[in-house]
């Protein structure tokens, strides 16, 4: 168990619909990522937060927006879905370098992920 | 722009019979190379942090080494339960954020 926290596992949903996505980090985690892993693409970073603002942004979809909260639980909007959006999402923290023994920013803690499936 | 080529995409071995996973990479500057092992159905878990060529690091049967063009995976005497998907990722100088960017990674399975 790593400690971060995603729902849903599942959801199935139809083109055109909104869902959102739930993240909690690790305690402690002010960092989050997004990242979406499909069959085609592997794994890609959409997201960074940090401390409830955006630190980096990489290849997400206008449709796609993200936010992270003062409670440091993160949410990540996926609206106007297509076919082409089904993926694992997943969500990632890790500690400020330094702490809890981590010297570099790369080392995250994934989630279990959110599997979505568009029809 | 950071690229992370892995090879084999897949690699089918006997238990104990020790083999090595390729990383290859471009990054306009390397911060560190990462490699993850990732379960069915489960998020990537971090293994090894490399930063500068020649350096190895090791846990049980897996040593990750590191040269200015790629990185290996290797696994000794493997056993079934070293079956995953192994995930080599980088993180460039001067990224914006510290994000990463993966490699397709190497399907192992191991058989008894």
């Amino acid at each position: 168990d790593s400690g971060v926290t995603q729902t849903p596992k599942h959801l199935i949903t139809a083109t055109g619909q909104r869902v959102t996505l739930r993240c909690s980090p690790r305690s402690g985690d002010l960092s989050v990522y997004w990242y979406q892993q499909s069959l085609d693409q592997g794994l890609q970073f959409l997201i960074q937060y940090y401390n409830g603002e955006e630190r980096a942004k990489g290849n997400i979809l206008e449709r796609f927006s993200a936010q992270q909260f003062p409670d440091l639980h993160s949410e990540l909007n996926l609206s106007s879905l297509e076919l082409g959006d089904s993926a694992l999402y997943f969500c990632a923290s890790n500690p400020k370098p330094g702490t809890s023994g981590s010297r570099n920013t790369g080392e995250l803690f994934f989630g279990e992920g959110s599997r979505l499936t568009v029809l | 722009e950071d690229q992370v080529t892995q090879s084999p995409e897949a690699l089918r071995l006997q238990e104990g019979e020790s083999s090595s996973l390729n990383c290859s990479y471009t990054v306009s500057g390397l911060r560190g190379l990462f490699w993850y092992r990732q379960d069915p159905g489960k998020g990537p878990e971090f293994l090894f942090t490399l930063y500068s060529a020649g350096e190895e690091k090791e846990k049980e049967r897996l040593k990750a080494t590191l040269t200015k063009k790629e990185s290996f995976l290797h696994i000794t005497a493997p056993k079934p339960e070293d079956s995953a998907t192994y995930l080599c990722a980088v993180q460039a100088l001067g990224n914006a954020g510290n994000m990463l960017t993966f490699g397709g990674g190497t399907r192992l399975m191991v058989k008894p």
